[in-house]
């Protein structure tokens, strides 16, 4: 099935430092979505961006909707230990509409 | 409750056995997802149900799974003759199922068939 292609798969960074990750599509989706995963949990949203060239931020998280509405970046700022996790991109055509999710970005934060 | 929950947490049956998930919403949320997550992968959609209507079996892989949704709040995923291959993590998700209503997901159900 269709798929988004997410980068990097994964990233070594060190407690501070900034994070940067980002997902295309060759197809438009009208809202995207960041998700984060702790191993043995469910995903859980962090950001939700509705509306092409959309900036939002939440805390230390900021996420852009682009342009085109074929890709969105995250950045994390001051990274810190609990950061660590998988984070996940998922676009979507409606808001009724299945999740297209990419295969993930794998964080880990060395202290 | 407060979040979406699922049951069982774990799950570890032999191949040809018959298995159910159970997946109970948020509650007032009318749409309900199931999704699927092998090792290391993203997740791959599997059936919505929204309110009233008829699901969207779409991703569903196989005519072994099937779905059902009682009284338009628990669901219940079946998966007939398991085989190896269905081993993965199974999650449920829910939402107000209008245009801004954003999916929440359960825990998953860890599915290994031996």
């Amino acid at each position: 099935g269709q798929q988004l292609n997410q980068s990097p798969q994964s990233m070594f960074i060190q407690e501070g430092e900034d994070v940067s990750m980002n997902c295309t599509s060759s197809s438009i989706f009208n809202t995207w979505l960041w998700y984060k995963q702790d191993p043995g949990e469910g995903p859980v949203l962090l950001i939700a961006l509705y509306k092409a060239g959309e900036l939002t931020s939440n805390g230390r998280l900021t996420a852009q909707f682009g342009i085109t509405r074929k890709d969105s970046f995250l950045n994390i700022s001051a990274s810190i230990p609990s950061d660590v996790g998988i984070y996940f991109c998922a676009g979507q055509l409606g808001g009724n509409t299945p999740l297209v999710f990419g295969k993930g970005t794998r964080l880990s934060v060395i202290a | 409750g407060a979040g979406v929950s699922q049951s069982p947490s774990n799950k570890v049956t032999e191949k040809g056995k018959d298995v159910e998930l159970r997946c109970d919403p948020i509650s007032g949320h009318t749409a309900l997802y199931w999704y699927r997550q092998s090792l290391g992968q993203g997740l791959e959609f599997l059936i919505y149900f929204q309110g009233n209507s008829a699901p969207d079996k779409s991703g569903l892989p196989s005519d072994r799974f099937s779905a059902e949704r009682t009284g338009g709040s628990v669901s219940t995923l079946t998966i007939q003759r398991t085989q190896q291959e269905d081993s993965a993590v199974y999650l449920c998700a829910s939402s107000l199922g209008t245009r801004l209503g954003s999916q929440y997901f359960g825990p998953g159900t860890r599915l290994l068939v031996l």
